[in-house]
């Protein structure tokens, strides 16, 4: 079955540590995106990557990094410069090609820090 | 992308016809989107209109765009209670293929 994976679906970390989510695609996509998503505010894009070895900030990128070593994963690292990372976190992925933009997204990631 | 509005709140009786709508500010947008999104899961593409079209119908889903006014509808008839969910809007529009959501409309199924 093709799709997007992402681990753990809850995570609960301690104020000021980093901690990494985890974003897999067998779809063979060449775009992936990060979102947060919190309550009546929709989704705000964070990172987004067209290709391998290559990202780009998003609305909301502060307190946030990225990696794309592989075309199948694409991590998202909050880090303790994030002031609320407390929220619902969706990765996606696409063909990056032309206007039509249809995303597929994973089952998400709910990050609590106390 | 520019600004995607929605309503945050719809309830609707099983059996009738839900509509949320949804503006957008920018008059270049190419294609729209209606995503839904089931309670502590991912959003999945319902439907989607290109900016050439006013109308789009796919079984119990009507999508209605009107470009003059930046208004975008979406019908779904003969609700039921699998449909409670948050419906987003989304644009892209030319050389940009990032989306733009809407806030999402929460829509609540009563018996």
């Amino acid at each position: 079955d093709g799709g997007i994976t992402q681990s753990p679906k809850y995570l609960f970390r301690k104020e000021g540590q980093n901690v990494t989510l985890s974003c897999e695609q067998n779809l063979n996509h060449d775009a992936m995106y990060w979102y947060r998503q919190d309550p009546g505010q929709g989704l705000r894009l964070i990172y987004y990557s067209q290709i391998v070895n290559d990202f780009q900030k998003g609305d909301i990128a502060e307190g946030y990094s990225v990696s794309r070593e592989k075309k199948e994963s694409f991590p998202l690292t909050v880090t303790s410069a994030q002031k609320n990372p407390t929220a619902f976190y969706l990765c996606a992925s696409s063909i990056a090609q032309g206007s039509y933009n249809e995303q597929f997204f994973g089952p998400g990631t709910r990050l609590t820090v106390l | 992308g520019e600004d995607v509005e929605q309503s945050l709140f719809l309830s609707v009786r099983e059996g009738d016809s839900s509509v949320i709508n949804c503006t957008y500010t920018d008059s270049s947008s190419t294609y729209l989107y209606w995503y839904k999104q089931e309670p502590g899961a991912g959003l999945q593409l319902l439907t989607y209109i290109f900016s050439n079209m006013d109308m789009k119908q796919d079984q119990r889903l009507t999508v209605l765009l009107n470009k003059k006014d930046k208004h975008l509808s979406l019908r779904i008839a003969d609700t039921q209670t699998g449909d409670s969910a948050i419906y987003f809007c989304a644009e892209t529009t030319p050389g940009d293929y990032k989306l733009s959501f809407g806030a999402g409309t929460t829509v609540t199924v009563r018996a």
